[in-house]
C-alpha cells in the first residue's frame, strides 16, 4: 500500500529552526509538495521537489532523497505565525496526491 | 499564483436536504479538479477527481449517488451533497490543477465548513 509519515505533533522556539520529517512509500513518484494549513482553512503551498537535493525558498528549505523515500521541511527563524499544520503529499505515478497526515508544529515564545 | 474560489464557505443546513457547493479557478483553465473532505485533526481525503467534460472518478468508499460532481467547464465544479446527514459535516475543500503548468501543482479553495444539524 501507499503511506506518507510524518510526526503527528513538533514544538520549536520562536526564532529558533525546526526539521519537519516526512518518508513515504507509494507507487511511484512524480514529486513530492510541502504545504502549510492554518487551523480552519484550506492548505497553502510550501515547495515542490522532484529531484534530489535542496529548495531553498526564503525561510522555507524542502529537501528529498528519492532512494530513501525522504524529505524534510526545514522552517529558520521561526515567527508565531508559522504555527500550523505542515502537510506532506506525494504525487504517485497515476499524479494523484497522497497526503501525510499532516505535523502539527506549536511555536512558544 | 493561481486562485481557486469556493462557495459557500459555510453552511448550516437541516438533516435530509442537498447542498451544492460551488469551485472555481479564477485565472486559469482547471484540466482536473479535486475534491476533498477533512474531519478534525485528520488529514486531507481525497473523495474524488473530475476532469472537464467526463464523469468524476470516486475514491473507495464514496458515495457517487450522494456525492453528486459535475464539471461542466473549464473553469467551474460543483459537489452536491444529497440527503445530508449529521454525519456528513466536514470540511469540503476543492484544487484545481493548471493544465498549462509544467508540473502538477494543486491549488486550493479556501474550504466549504458544512454543519448538518
Amino acid at each position: 500500500g501507499q503511506n506518507i509519515d510524518q510526526p503527528t505533533e513538533m514544538t520549536a522556539t520562536e526564532g529558533a529552526i525546526v526539521q519537519i520529517n516526512c518518508t513515504y512509500q507509494t507507487s511511484g513518484f512524480n514529486g513530492l509538495f510541502w504545504y502549510q494549513q492554518h487551523a480552519g482553512e484550506a492548505p497553502t503551498f510550501l515547495s515542490y521537489n522532484v529531484l534530489d537535493g535542496l529548495e531553498e525558498k526564503g525561510r522555507f528549505s524542502s529537501f528529498l532523497s528519492r532512494s530513501k523515500g525522504y524529505s524534510y521541511l526545514l522552517l529558520k527563524e521561526l515567527q508565531m505565525k508559522d504555527s500550523a499544520s505542515y502537510l506532506c503529499a506525494v504525487m504517485d505515478s497515476n499524479y494523484q496526491l497522497i497526503w501525510g497526515a499532516g505535523t502539527k508544529l506549536i511555536i512558544k515564545p | 499564483g493561481a486562485v481557486v474560489s469556493q462557495h459557500p464557505s459555510r453552511v448550516i443546513c437541516k438533516s435530509g436536504t442537498s447542498v451544492k457547493i460551488e469551485c472555481r479557478s479564477l485565472d486559469f483553465q482547471a484540466t482536473t479538479m479535486f475534491w476533498y473532505r477533512q474531519f478534525p485533526k485528520q488529514s486531507l481525503m481525497l473523495m474524488a477527481t473530475s476532469n472537464e467534460g467526463s464523469k468524476a472518478t470516486y475514491e473507495q468508499g464514496v458515495e457517487k449517488d450522494k456525492f453528486l460532481i459535475n464539471h461542466a467547464s473549464l473553469t467551474l465544479s460543483t459537489l452536491t451533497v444529497t440527503s445530508a446527514h449529521p454525519e456528513d459535516s466536514s470540511f469540503y475543500i476543492c484544487s484545481a490543477r493548471d493544465g498549462g503548468q509544467d508540473y502538477n501543482e494543486q491549488f486550493f479553495g479556501p474550504g466549504t465548513r458544512l454543519t448538518v444539524l
